[in-house]
């Protein structure tokens, strides 16, 4: 089954900085990575994914890299606000017979204003 | 948020208690899902439900029982629980449930501690 490692844990950053966020993968034959985002005391949402057709999509200040040979994937937020202080969890799918998401751990992100 | 409601929102029992949690969606989709969340752990997968047949269950003790009555709710009956089974619970839907490549729409989930 798939494997999905998330780093770091735990990243603050000064309000108006960017902030990285990186996955890595192991199943090569996954071909969809979405990102969510779980604010405190709120349900998880997508913000935005990917798949492997594209190295790159962009969506506002959020942006989403994918390198299929290095099977890693990294979420980018420019310009960061105190609103984007959240839990973030990258997923992978799983191409096996699960066919399901595969999450990785979550990083806090702070924004420090 | 309508989206995917889910019920009770915080749950205290003991261990040798009957409880159900349910979860309700309002979008029209045709699969179902239930997670474990637990701190500084990944989402776990628990059961999906695609068109009201089980099509995933990922090892999950027998203590905790779902059930798909129909495509826009789904229960997780549980029963004679351990205090490491205290987690939020949530409940997701998504279009159809069988690609693993669609969007899942989560509900706020249930706090449950198990004393």
């Amino acid at each position: 089954g798939e494997n999905v490692e998330q780093h770091p844990s735990t990243l603050s950053v000064q309000e108006g900085d960017s902030a990285v966020i990186k996955c890595t993968y192991s199943d090569s034959a996954s071909n969809y990575f979405p990102w969510y985002k779980q604010e405190l005391g709120k349900r998880p949402q997508l913000i935005i994914d990917i798949r492997s057709n594209v190295g790159e999509k962009k969506d506002q200040r959020i942006a989403v890299t994918l390198n299929k040979t290095a099977k890693h994937f990294s979420l980018h937020i420019t310009e960061t606000q105190p609103e984007d202080s959240a839990v973030y969890f990258c997923a992978a799918h799983d191409s096996g017979s699960a066919r399901q998401l595969t999450f990785g751990s979550g990083t806090q992100l702070t924004v420090l204003p | 948020e309508t989206g995917v409601t889910q019920t009770p929102r915080h749950l205290v029992m003991g261990m040798t208690n009957k409880k159900s949690l349910k979860c309700e969606q309002h979008l029209g989709h045709n699969a179902m899902y239930w997670y474990k969340q637990s701190a500084k752990k990944p989402l776990e997968l628990m059961f999906v439900y695609s068109l009201e047949e089980r099509v995933e269950n990922n090892s999950v003790p027998s203590r905790f029982s779902p059930e798909c009555p129909n495509s826009s709710h789904l229960f997780l009956h549980l029963h004679t629980l351990q205090p490491e089974d205290s987690a939020l619970y949530l409940c997701a839907s998504s279009q159809d449930g069988t690609s693993g490549q669609e969007t899942q729409y989560f509900g706020p989930g249930t706090r449950l501690l198990v004393l």
